[in-house]
């Protein structure tokens, strides 16, 4: 069974900083990588995909893959107050087609 | 842009009780998923289709039952309800010409209360 696995935090950080997500996947067959952001009681909104290792960067944030590690990374640069929000990574196997697998999430909290 | 609809957003029912949530995709959108989301934990799958047949199954209880129509809409049944079915319900749907590799668009939600 795919797994991911993220820090449920909370993750403090300045108005300013960067704040830095983490997630770790089980599936090697992993192909596809998503970062969803969702404010309580609201919907998963995807902010960020990636498909290759590296980096993807859009905007203030940047998503990182390494698929040798199953590690994918969000870093969100000069973090505002309104990015506070619980951060979902979300992984699909193989073939393209299969369902998304989400983690837990990472509650990432930014104080003025 | 057309964003994926799903009615009602809110619904209180008893315990035992019966409730149909519906889910109108983003037009031309042959795939839609289901997934439930407990307050503080992770949206879990329940059931997706394409082009109007089941396509994967996740953790969805005997008591619901899922379709999706000829329109590509997709109601979500839910029976026999019990307390801990309380939860948000969302629905999403995708391209899958595009495979999955886009992601998903989600709808805002039906928030699912049993008393």
């Amino acid at each position: 069974q795919k797994e991911v696995e993220q820090n449920s935090g909370p993750l403090s950080v300045p108005e300013g900083a960067i704040a830095s997500l983490n997630c770790t996947y089980s599936d090697r067959g992993s192909q596809s990588f998503f970062w969803y952001r969702q404010y309580s009681g609201k919907s998963p909104e995807l902010i960020m995909s990636i498909y290759s290792n590296g980096d993807k960067e859009d905007g203030r944030f940047t998503a990182q893959l390494n698929k040798a590690s199953q590690y994918v990374s969000l870093l969100i640069r000069d973090s505002q107050p309104s990015d506070s929000a619980t951060y979902l990574c979300a992984v699909n196997g193989p073939g393209g087609y299969s369902t998304l697998t989400f983690g837990k999430g990472t509650m990432l909290l930014v104080s003025p | 842009a057309a964003g994926v609809i799903q009615s009602p957003r809110h619904l209180i029912k008893e315990k035992r009780e019966t409730a149909t949530l519906k889910c109108y995709p983003i037009p031309r959108h042959d795939t839609v998923y289901w997934y439930q989301q407990g307050p503080g934990q992770d949206p879990q799958f329940l059931i997706s289709f394409y082009e109007k047949m089941q396509s994967d199954k996740g953790s969805i209880p005997d008591r619901f039952s899922a379709q999706q129509f000829s329109d590509y809409h997709s109601e979500l049944n839910m029976s026999s309800l019990e307390l801990g079915d309380s939860a948000l319900y969302f629905c999403a749907s995708s391209l899958r010409d595009r495979g999955t590799s886009y992601g998903y668009t989600f709808g805002s939600g039906t928030r699912l209360t049993v008393v």
